[in-house]
């Protein structure tokens, strides 16, 4: 059961690049997120999904773009790397926010440093 | 706004019991949930309190007063494995109920 998979695992990228987070679930969940983790700090919401087709803005959503064409792929897009995107990024899943024991599932990790 | 505070860092014995606080600032408030990371891991859900009370899971309980706007974690037994960040998440009613976080609470198991 593979649960939340995320690719690449770490990667580094020069100011001006562009790359593609990836990111996949096979829970059949509805709900998708992606969060940024400076050291130090807690989760900030970047970008989240209520299903396919269906996309919205977090808390930090300059410099990124998302897309939710499948219930199971969400991938995550840089277009203009900063150093200031430099950060640990988590996707996770949930199955809705209706169950009284919702809990978020969440990949291991894209370490992303911009130089 | 949403808005969540908890302690930086807390310190403690192996075998002690520990409680990490959570307070909260949120409209349409749903639930409170926790979740432990271990350095350079992926979060891992915890407990989850939408009703006021104690919810127990082995050594971990968690618990609500949503009078307060308050809950805790409360962890029994230490075990140097439980040396981790936890957090804390609101998933509130304003916008599309997606969990917040803390900053997290840093938990240092000594022997």
């Amino acid at each position: 059961n593979a649960g939340v998979t995320q690719t690449p695992k770490f990667r580094i990228l020069k100011i001006g690049q562009s790359m593609t987070l990836q990111c996949t679930q096979d829970m059949n969940h509805n709900y998708m997120y992606w969060y940024r983790q400076d050291p130090g700090m807690g989760l900030k919401l970047i970008y989240y999904s209520v299903g396919a087709g269906i996309t919205d803005k977090g808390e930090v959503p300059n410099g990124y773009n998302v897309s939710r064409s499948t219930t199971e792929d969400f991938p995550l897009r840089l277009e203009l790397a900063a150093p200031s995107q430099t950060s640990v990024y988590f996707c996770a899943s949930s199955l809705s926010q209706f169950d009284m024991n919702t809990e978020a599932f969440f990949g291991q990790g894209t370490r992303l440093t911009v130089v | 706004g949403q808005s969540l505070e908890q302690p930086s860092e807390v310190t403690a014995v192996e075998g002690a019991i520990v409680q990490i606080n959570c307070t909260y600032q949120t409209s349409g408030f749903y639930g409170l949930s926790w979740y432990q990371q271990h350095d350079g891991g992926a979060p891992t859900f915890l407990s989850y309190n939408a009703l006021d009370g104690l919810e127990e899971t082995g050594r971990f309980s968690s618990f609500l007063s949503r009078s307060d706007s308050y809950g805790y974690l409360l962890l029994q037994e230490l075990q140097m494995k439980d040396s981790a960040s936890y957090f804390c998440a609101v998933r509130s009613s304003g916008g599309s109920y997606i969990p917040t976080f803390g900053r997290g609470t840093s938990l240092i198991v000594h022997p």
